[in-house]
């Protein structure tokens, strides 16, 4: 159980171009996911915040316009990063938590590279 | 807001050693504390976690601590095996973060050697 699924695992696309990164929790209902972005062999930064059905809440520093986040069911949110710049090339990763529980369960990650 | 710090950064231990990963947290109102384990390139798995009302938690070889007093909890991994190397991160979530946001520490690379 708790398995959360991301696509694509891998992307690389030009400058200038916009990319959506999909996560979905595939046996459990996900009242909230969160976004992170992680940098080689540092921690994991959250990104935002999603809740089903409303606005995503963004870390401080995040640009909103930038990333946008959309939890539009109880299994899947979608990340869009809008004119992607190579600075914006990372690793990717959501989780997806069930209402009343803890545990926060993550995706397999997708590797953004913007050339 | 929340601080995690996590220490060592690197722990090398021989197989069958212990090995011990040590948190402090800031916010003495943050009540749930998990420990992840990340391959290479993989996603970070959920191993073992501890509530804030509650001082120890074991399975199998694994267990974690938790003295909020002193605000601080600890993974300990005995009998430690090359499989169990791997980066470990903790985490610490804030009670008036209201959706469970996790705050993680550093990371810690543990390599166990044969």
């Amino acid at each position: 159980g708790a398995v959360v699924s991301q696509h694509p695992s891998r992307v690389i696309c030009k400058s200038g171009t916009s990319v959506k990164i999909e996560c979905r929790s595939l046996d459990f209902q996900a009242t909230t996911m969160f976004w992170y972005r992680q940098f080689p062999k540092k921690s994991l930064m959250l990104m935002a915040t999603s809740n089903e059905g409303s606005k995503a809440t963004y870390e401080q520093g995040v640009e909103k316009d930038k990333f946008l986040i959309n939890h539009a069911s109880l299994t899947l949110s979608t990340l869009t990063v809008t004119s992607a710049h190579p600075e914006d090339s990372s690793f990717y990763i959501c989780s997806a938590r069930e209402h009343y529980s803890y545990e926060q369960y993550f995706g397999p990650g997708t590797r953004l590279t913007v050339t | 807001g929340e601080n995690v710090e996590q220490h060592p950064s690197t722990l090398s231990v021989q197989e069958g050693d212990s090995a011990v990963i040590k948190c402090t947290y800031s916010d003495s109102a943050s009540n749930y504390f998990p420990w992840y384990k990340q391959e290479l390139g993989k996603r970070p798995q959920l191993i073992i976690d501890i509530r804030s009302n509650v001082g120890e938690k074991k399975d199998q070889r694994i267990a974690v601590t938790l003295n909020k007093t002193a605000k601080h909890f600890s993974l300990h991994i005995t009998e430690t095996q090359p499989e169990d190397s791997a980066v470990y991160f903790c985490a610490a979530s804030p009670m008036n973060t209201g959706f469970q946001k996790l705050v993680f520490g550093t990371g810690t690379r543990l390599l166990v050697s044969p």
